[in-house]
């Protein structure tokens, strides 16, 4: 089983709507989790940290699910600016605690 | 505050040749690391350094070697460059322990191996 698997998408969606992306993960001591954004072309960018209690940030919502081993993000309102890859990231199988690994991405592409 | 910054941008090499790979972080952190992206990959981890004068194997370290010098600079070499190591390579830093601090990356650079 991969570390971290995510749907590939792509995700097309109208102005306005509401999206979910969801995310498993194969460590069971994963600790920390993450989503991150990336632009075309551009480097990864921290979105998002993941807590146990669920959390939000403005139109994001991050829900955990240690028992099913389970991450998600909830995108309300979708702009056309949040057209991106949206990376899940947690952290790495046996490693150190400061290593990470990237789950492949889901792309999303929100239409006028 | 520049952040994390990566020379050069681009590159093309033939097979054989030899490059190095700049990092340079202006935020005083402990921790940085050097990924690579493929398509249909996402991101892998080649070396990482925990400190200065410090630097440890990650998950494809093959065919790469890392020096950290300098608290501020983490360099990454190809000795022999081969296509397989076409690809963009992402230097990242972080303060303390990657899991509960930001690793911040740098633009990229995108390496063509013929």
């Amino acid at each position: 089983r991969k570390e971290v698997e995510q749907d590939p998408g792509p995700f097309n969606v109208p102005e306005g709507a509401t999206v979910a992306f969801n995310c498993t993960y194969s460590n069971s001591a994963s600790q920390s989790f993450f989503w991150y954004r990336q632009d075309c072309r551009k480097e990864p960018k921290l979105l998002m940290s993941v807590y146990s209690s669920g959390n939000e940030d403005g139109r994001f919502t991050a829900q955990l699910n240690r028992a099913s081993q389970y991450i998600s993000l909830l995108i309300r309102d979708s702009k056309l600016s949040d057209s991106a890859t949206y990376l899940c990231v947690v952290t790495a199988q046996g490693a150190g605690s400061y290593q990470l690994t990237f789950g492949k991405g889901t792309k999303l592409s929100v239409i006028p | 505050n520049a952040g994390v910054t990566q020379t050069p941008k681009f590159r093309v090499l033939k097979t054989g040749q030899s490059m190095t790979l700049l990092c340079a972080q202006d935020m005083n952190h402990e921790y940085m690391y050097w990924y690579r992206q493929d398509p249909g990959m996402g991101l892998r981890l080649i070396h990482y350094s925990v400190g200065e004068g410090t630097t440890a194997k990650g998950e494809v370290p093959d065919g790469y070697n890392v020096s950290r010098l300098k608290k501020q600079n983490f360099l990454l070499g190809l000795e022999s460059a081969a296509p397989s190591q076409t690809s963009v390579y992402f230097c990242a830093s972080s303060g303390t322990s990657g899991d509960t601090d930001t690793q911040y990356f740098g633009p990229g650079t995108r390496l063509t191996v013929l």
